[in-house]
């Protein structure tokens, strides 16, 4: 089965520019959530979204956005880039359904450039 | 912040056996512990989890005090592939936000 799929692989921007990433989860997996990891830090929670409903939201400005397709794949938004937006964006998916516990699986990232 | 404290790094012969420590003393009563991994660049790669009693799976076993308060991630016979940076991670459930801390970045060494 084919893992966990995130599109593109590196992008580069600049400032004030809009980008959107993207996301297919395992099959099966009905809950995604997207992470940002700048250089030297741990993955930090952006997003996430169970049967096409946002379930939990980190501490993210509004020039984030996502959503989840009928289909669970997931988009993450980012308006007005910043410089401080460069990083791995991080797309996770997992069964989420109660009885847990689940583990979650990770793409392999987005390269988020911004200059 | 994150629920853990692990040390920044750790070296480990190859062929040894890494055992990576983490401390967790708040942890509640129904969260879970655990263990991710990240090799450069890549996603988070799921490794183990537990509750209260001690697991071993394919990866790695992971051991937890009777306190619960800490645990240990153990690679039984570390290979150069295994260097990597190891995250430990206090859950509800597993698949709500993970809180990520700096982990400890492993090196094996030949």
């Amino acid at each position: 089965d084919a893992g966990v799929t995130q599109s593109p692989t590196h992008l580069i921007k600049t400032r004030g520019q809009h980008v959107t990433l993207r996301c297919s989860p395992i099959s099966g997996h009905k809950s995604v959530s997207w992470y940002q990891q700048v250089l030297g830090q741990g993955p930090q929670f952006i997003f996430q979204y169970y049967e096409k409903e946002e379930r939990g939201r980190g501490n993210f400005p509004d020039r984030f956005s996502a959503r989840q397709f009928p289909n669970y794949s997931s988009e993450l938004n980012v308006n007005a880039l910043l410089l401080g937006d460069s990083a791995l964006y991080l797309c996770a998916s997992s069964l989420g359904k109660a009885g847990g516990p689940y583990e979650q699986y990770f793409g392999p990232g987005t390269r988020l450039t911004v200059t | 912040d994150a629920k853990t404290t692990q040390p920044p790094s750790m070296d480990c012969a190859e062929g040894r056996a890494a055992n990576l420590p983490c401390n967790h003393s708040t942890i509640s009563g129904n969260e879970y512990v655990y263990w991710y991994r990240q090799i450069h660049s890549q996603g988070p790669q799921y490794i183990i989890h537990g509750l209260k009693n001690n697991e071993t799976n394919e990866m790695a076993s992971l051991i937890i005090t009777e306190d619960r308060k800490s645990s240990t991630l153990i690679l039984p016979h570390a290979t150069l592939r295994d260097t990597a940076v190891y995250y430990c991670i206090v859950s509800l459930s597993g698949w709500t936000p993970l809180v990520f801390g700096k982990g400890t970045r492993l090196s094996v060494i030949a």
